[in-house]
């Protein structure tokens, strides 16, 4: 069975600093994995997924991750944060052998401080 | 390209009455899902459908719970009788792509008094 570990339920940045989420991953077979963001009273919106290309994924808004095999890590990045990072951030794993469920981790609150 | 569509957005009910939650994929995605997500809980899979047919309710919470998908672009979720513990945000997502990314509603807000 796939898992995702989120380390951190809440993390405060300064605006203009590195915002940091990580990521940790099992799955006894090669991995599809997801970052979604959700704002308040909205659903969740993807912001990047790695799908076994290029390790280093970018996506919406600035942000990046890096999937790590050796460290079965997914975490995820933005050299700069903006006050509209404000929100919550969930990582996400599936088997990439059949389509099955979209396993969640428990989320991340980033808040941002002026 | 419309997004998933859920209805209601919010439930107000009392306990023991039925509710009835409504969502329409979006056009072509073969692949549906239901949420719930609570402060206590986060996200749960509730269950979820691949060509209109059911295929991993066991996240079900109970007898109280059913979905129904009755063709590629509607779907409802019921409980009957609500109580209290089922307040709650429940999304829809769907998927039709080959790297399994979903694509989310806005989601439904349920308060059971």
């Amino acid at each position: 069975a796939q898992s995702v570990t989120q380390l951190g339920s809440h993390v405060s940045v300064s605006e203009g600093a590195l915002v940091l989420l990580r990521c940790n991953y099992s799955s006894s077979v090669p991995p599809y994995l997801f970052w979604y963001v959700q704002y308040p009273n909205q659903g969740l919106q993807l912001l990047l997924k790695y799908t076994s290309a290029a390790t280093l994924v970018k996506g919406i808004n600035g942000f990046e991750a890096e999937f790590k095999k050796s460290e079965t890590s997914f975490h995820l990045t933005k050299p700069s944060a903006h006050m509209s990072d404000a929100a919550e951030y969930f990582c996400a794993v599936t088997r990439t052998d059949s389509w099955g469920k979209l396993q969640f981790g428990a989320g991340t609150q980033v808040v941002v401080t002026p | 390209d419309a997004g998933v569509i859920q209805s209601p957005r919010h439930e107000v009910t009392e306990m023991g009455q039925e509710v009835t939650l409504r969502c329409k994929p979006i056009s072509g995605h073969n692949s549906l899902f239901w949420y719930r997500q609570t402060m206590m809980r986060g996200l749960e899979l509730l269950i979820y459908f691949n060509n209109n047919v059911p295929i991993d309710d066991s996240g079900m919470p109970e007898d109280r719970f059913s979905a129904k998908m009755p063709n590629a672009s509607f779907s409802t979720l019921k409980i009957q009788p609500s109580e209290p513990r089922d307040s709650a945000v429940y999304f829809c997502a769907s998927r039709g792509g080959t790297t399994g990314e979903l694509f989310f509603g806005e989601g439904s807000r349920l308060t059971v008094l």
